[in-house]
């Protein structure tokens, strides 16, 4: 079945460091891949999303490349700042079982904290 | 606009008992999911509804139930709470890939 491995955490960044967080997944169709960010006592909030090979998502200074080829949609973000401290979720949907409406398979999640 | 609206947010059961997490949105989405967090696992998928009137199993199932009550609602039901469902509860909906999930629900059995 569907399955998305991240690295595991905890990873403790001083502010203005560069981050990195590495996501590769197992599809066997063509899936939308997905970051998601939990502030501490929050729900899940989607960060960036790409639907398809080679596109690139990005928001609030975050990024990740939909690398088919390496099955890979790692998160890199140039500068971190304090307010970055949270969870990351990278998470998958396959496409190729439904028309867009196929549950979220997530990894385990990697929590982030950044000390000023 | 609300979004996914989950009640309650936090709840204490004890061995044995019963509950329902009611799950509501206004987005007129056709899917809705019911997610478990549990520290180290990630979300994993207890049940979910592709579109209304139809439901399926996801990755942790045993010890639930679930209504698909019309296309706005979704609720999980515990019959019997043991500790192991001790956890945060998130309810989600999706339409063309746009997902949006409800708060949580922290249930903790005793």
């Amino acid at each position: 079945g569907d399955s998305v491995t991240q690295m595991e955490g905890p990873v403790t960044l001083s502010e203005e460091a560069f981050l990195t967080i590495n996501c590769t997944y197992t599809a066997t169709g063509y899936p939308s891949l997905f970051w998601y960010v939990q502030y501490p006592g929050e729900g899940l909030q989607l960060l960036l999303k790409a639907t398809k090979a080679d596109d690139k998502g990005s928001n609030k200074g975050f990024e990740a490349t939909y690398r088919k080829e390496t099955t890979s949609f790692h998160l890199e973000k140039g500068s971190v700042q304090v307010s970055d401290s949270a969870v990351y979720f990278c998470a998958l949907s396959d496409q190729f079982q439904n028309s867009g409406n196929t549950p979220l398979v997530f990894g385990k999640g990697t929590r982030l904290s950044v000390i000023a | 606009n609300a979004g996914v609206t989950q009640t309650p947010k936090f709840q204490v059961l004890k061995t044995g008992q019963s509950m329902t997490l009611q799950c509501a949105q206004d987005m007129n989405h056709n899917s809705m999911y019911w997610y478990r967090q549990d520290p180290g696992m990630g979300l994993r998928l207890i049940y979910y509804s592709a579109s209304e009137g139809t439901t399926d199993k996801g990755e942790v199932p045993n010890g639930y139930n679930v209504s698909r009550l019309n296309k706005r609602e979704f609720s999980l039901r515990l019959e019997s709470a043991a500790p192991s469902q001790t956890s945060v509860y998130f309810c989600a909906s999706s339409a063309n890939y746009g997902y949006t999930f409800g708060s949580g629900t922290r249930l903790t059995v005793v």
